[in-house]
């Protein structure tokens, strides 16, 4: 079945320093979802990724599609304290049955003040 | 998000006794969601809903079973029958037919007594 594999699994980061997390699907995606989590709490929407080789960003935050919509990649500039939490990606993909994510294990960010 | 509602927020299990975790939303979605949050695991779907009075296993509905007789509830019963029922369970939405992200609920904390 559709896989999407994350890595790394943790980081651990001084403040101020960069961080991405990279996510590998086995089959072709028709969209990339990312969300993040705080620490105790649930899964928040980020951003959706559509298009072949599309970038976003929101503020300090990029985000990549590859361009065989297949890979996926977050980058974080300059992290701070409020960066904290795991960083999942979730994939639909082009066969896809009832909008089904299918979620990486997650990059779980911890950030040293 | 404030448009979904899971409760309890924790919930203990005694051995052969079944339970039942309730997710209510009025965001008007037609799609509901439910996985399972093991740690290092990311998210896993256990059933899912795209309209009512129907509802399609995911890919760890061993154990579990579900119910979706309105549009704004879909509630999960995890069975004696499944052996390992301690995880963060989490409740998930979206308007279907159509790229929308998936909003979580606060999620359920089971633990077995």
């Amino acid at each position: 079945g559709q896989q999407v594999m994350q890595i790394p699994q943790y980081q651990h980061v001084q403040e101020g320093e960069d961080f991405t997390t990279y996510c590998n699907s086995s089959t072709t995606l028709s969209n990339i979802q990312w969300y993040k989590q705080r620490p105790g709490g649930h899964p928040v929407f980020l951003i959706q990724l559509v298009k072949s080789g599309e970038v976003k960003k929101q503020k300090r935050l990029t985000f990549q599609f590859g361009e065989a919509k297949k890979n996926s990649s977050l980058h974080i500039t300059a992290t701070q304290t409020t960066d904290v939490g795991t960083y999942f990606c979730a994939g639909v993909g082009i066969y896809n049955q009832g909008g089904k994510l299918i979620f990486g294990q997650g990059t779980e960010l911890s950030v040293k003040p | 998000d404030g448009g979904i509602t899971q409760s309890p927020k924790y919930l203990f299990r005694k051995e052969g006794q079944n339970v039942t975790l309730s997710c209510e939303q009025n965001l008007n979605h037609d799609a509901m969601y439910w996985y399972r949050q093991d740690p290092g695991q990311g998210l896993r779907l256990i059933y899912y809903s795209q309209i009512v009075n129907d509802f399609q296993k995911g890919d760890i509905a061993e154990g579990y079973s579900v119910s979706r007789e309105k549009k704004e509830s879909f509630p999960l019963t995890v069975t004696s029958a499944q052996k390992n029922p301690t995880a963060f369970y989490l409740c998930a939405s979206r308007r279907e037919y159509s790229n929308q992200p998936q909003h979580f609920g606060d999620g359920t904390r089971l633990s077995i007594l």
